[in-house]
């Protein structure tokens, strides 16, 4: 099952504009992490943010975690073409049951040139 | 540095078959995991292989099987395929596991018919 919500489903956005992306979760985790993942391709980890964490960056992206709502965001600024992709988050859960990492149903991104 | 390597990219069998899937991770990482991907169920958790020994299993039937080498190269097998069966398959690696982000291969994709 999937513990992960994404939010938006799909984002269409111009080029040059920024894109934000939400996840929430439901339990205890040690850490979250975004994904990217190009069509048809493996997933490209982005940033992992630790449960004692607030916020990251990492070149154009700035994650936040809000453990007390059990949400995270993504964010990414000054969007370009090769940044069209499908983005997920995926939750490491505290204790570690029966899922390594849980992810979400993922985000849908598309820059327009 | 090499990264995950996935063959074989595609694979199509029939009802009934049985598949191995083989991941070699980068060089010195001793975690594998494996990742099932369909447009259903999303991105969901097969098992986590460590040293040699599995660490996490995931909900699957226990028509899925893994194994993990002295050189840290992993296998998974599918026997008696089903058309739901159908899915990219992923492996995934890390050098220990805990609480790092993983390095994911390009998945095989396996078709039932």
């Amino acid at each position: 099952s999937q513990q992960g919500e994404e939010d938006p489903q799909a984002l269409s956005i111009q080029e040059g504009e920024n894109a934000t992306m939400n996840c929430s979760y439901k339990t205890s985790i040690n850490n979250l992490q975004w994904y990217r993942q190009n069509s048809g391709r493996g997933l490209v980890h982005l940033i992992l943010i630790r449960s004692n964490e607030r916020e990251k960056h990492s070149g154009r992206l700035r994650v936040t975690l809000d453990t007390s709502k059990k949400s995270s965001s993504l964010l990414i600024t000054a969007s370009r073409a090769a940044d069209t992709a499908s983005y997920f988050c995926a939750t490491d859960p505290k204790p570690q049951g029966a899922q390594k990492l849980v992810f979400g149903q993922g985000t849908r991104l598309t820059i327009n040139p | 540095k090499a990264g995950v390597t996935q063959t074989p990219r595609y694979l199509i069998k029939t009802r009934g078959q049985q598949v191995t899937l083989s991941c070699s991770p980068i060089s010195g990482h001793r975690s594998v995991s494996w990742y099932q991907q369909t447009p259903g169920q999303g991105l969901q958790f097969l098992f986590e292989y460590f040293s040699e020994t599995q660490r996490n299993k995931g909900n699957f039937p226990g028509r899925f099987s893994g194994r993990q080498f002295s050189n840290s190269r992993s296998e998974m097998n599918v026997s008696t395929l089903e058309l739901g069966d159908s899915a990219l398959y992923l492996c995934a690696s890390s050098w220990t596991g805990e609480d790092q982000p993983q390095h994911f291969g390009d998945g095989t994709r396996l078709s039932i018919l």
